[in-house]
């Protein structure tokens, strides 16, 4: 079966420092993948998803970077966090014609 | 731009009570809507969902009708249980699929014994 891992759950970081959070997908091959931003009070965004190895769109300009260095393998990151990337972190997967599982998520809180 | 709106939480509600979270949304063309929820702890799961108008989907007691002339998605269960209290998601996917979901706020229901 397939399944899928996010880590850290929870990171607390200072304003200025990096980031890099790691999502990973087992049980399949060619997944697309996505990664989502939930900030306070707000629905969840979508931040920036890939078809496949070293393809990355990115739906909103921001801070944050994605890369996909391997086919099950999906990082997300910054050089210098901002006090506005405080939020939810959700990556996820699907295949054409499936639903997207989510991963349980990473909470980030920038102090 | 598509757009999905929800009722503002928390719904607060005794066990057995009829449940009512409202969903409506603005999208060009024919969106596939959806319901996920989020239990405590988790990640989000999918609920249920619908691709085209008039089409009801549903799943552990929970129901949903697409309804284009009012461009909602109410999500329905006759008797809520403890166990269902959660977050739920409501989102669409304007190219038709499952990709690129655009979701609401969330609505977080807390069920009372």
């Amino acid at each position: 079966s397939q399944t899928i891992h996010q880590w850290p759950a929870t990171l607390v970081q200072p304003v200025g420092s990096p980031l890099s959070l790691e999502c990973t997908v087992e049980g399949t091959s060619n997944p697309n993948l996505y990664w989502y931003r939930q900030a306070a009070g707000r629905g969840l965004q979508l931040l920036f998803y890939s078809v496949g190895i070293g393809q990355i769109s990115s739906e909103v300009p921001q801070n944050l970077s994605a890369s996909r260095p391997q086919d099950r393998q999906f990082i997300l990151s910054s050089k210098k966090l901002l006090l506005s990337d405080s939020g939810f972190y959700l990556c996820a997967w699907d295949r054409a014609g499936q639903p997207q599982h989510f991963g349980d998520g990473t909470r980030l809180s920038i102090l | 731009g598509n757009s999905v709106t929800q009722m503002e939480g928390p719904v607060t509600l005794s066990e057995e009570a009829f449940l009512t979270i409202n969903c409506t949304y603005t999208a060009t063309g024919y969106p596939s809507l959806f319901w996920y929820v989020q239990y405590p702890g988790e990640g989000l799961q999918l609920l249920l969902k619908a691709t085209k108008a008039d089409d009801k989907g549903s799943n552990k007691g929970f129901e949903a009708t697409y309804r284009k002339e009012t461009t909602s998605f109410h999500l329905e269960k006759g008797s809520v249980q403890v166990s269902d209290s959660a977050v739920y998601f409501c989102a669409l996917s304007s190219s038709g699929g499952y990709n690129k979901l655009i979701f609401g706020a969330g609505t977080r229901l807390a069920v009372h014994p």
